[in-house]
């Protein structure tokens, strides 16, 4: 069964440093996301991307944050510059739709520690 | 994004039946209801979806209220891979790409062997 496959699992960095989190999303789907969970917290919206740009992006998407698709199967969230309230799981998902019918799959997750 | 209630926990016995509610008393006429489960330590996993009909796929049911303000996601028979936090999300058609969702605090099921 096709999946959405996240890297790395788990990263550790310092305050203040850049952290790049990369996905594979299943192949023939074109809406893509990011999620993050902050431990004990519900799961929450960050951005979706289709036709590569963002479609849409919520309030914790700032400035420091920024998604690519640099070579039509990875798909990445950058962080430029990292927050101690950063910490969490960052989820990515992917649709082969984007109307209100379809569901999406999304990877394991990539815990992402700032220290 | 219309808003779902949910209680925050229940339990069940291993091989019963499990009757998870949601509320969703704002909902629009072309919002759908879907479910979706996160087991410990992973991602969020599809379930179920639907709009007016019940539905019933390999995993679950959803039956629909006729006014379409509430909902209940039936598992048929609990294990204890079930163990996990349900949540009930309604999905807006909107305008142009995307149609992300929101989630909400969910249901947390515990599973009693």
């Amino acid at each position: 069964e096709p999946e959405v496959t996240q890297t790395p699992s788990h990263q550790v960095t310092q305050m203040g440093q850049e952290v790049i989190l990369r996905c594979v999303p299943i192949s023939n789907h074109l809406y893509f996301y990011w999620y993050r969970q902050i431990l004990g917290q519900k799961v929450e919206f960050l951005v979706s991307f289709y036709n590569n740009e963002i479609s849409e992006k919520s309030e914790i998407f700032d400035d420091q944050f920024s998604v690519e698709r640099p070579d039509g199967s990875n798909f990445t969230l950058k962080i430029r510059s990292t927050k101690l309230e950063d910490s969490a799981m960052y989820f990515c998902a992917s649709g082969s739709n984007g109307k209100n019918t379809g569901e999406l799959f999304f990877g394991e997750g990539s815990r992402l520690t700032v220290l | 994004d219309a808003k779902t209630t949910q209680p925050n926990s229940m339990e069940s016995n291993e091989e019963e039946p499990v009757h998870l509610p949601c509320n969703h008393s704002t909902i629009s006429g072309t919002d759908y209801i879907h479910w979706y489960r996160q087991l410990p330590s992973q991602g969020p996993e599809y379930v179920i979806h639907g709009l007016t009909s019940n539905v019933n796929n390999r995993m679950a049911s959803l039956a629909i209220a006729e006014d379409r303000k509430s909902s209940t996601l039936i598992l048929h028979r609990a294990t204890l891979r079930d163990a996990a936090v349900y949540y009930c999300i309604l999905r807006s058609l909107t305008e142009g790409a995307g149609n992300q969702f929101y989630f909400g605090t969910g249901t947390s099921l515990t599973v009693i062997p």
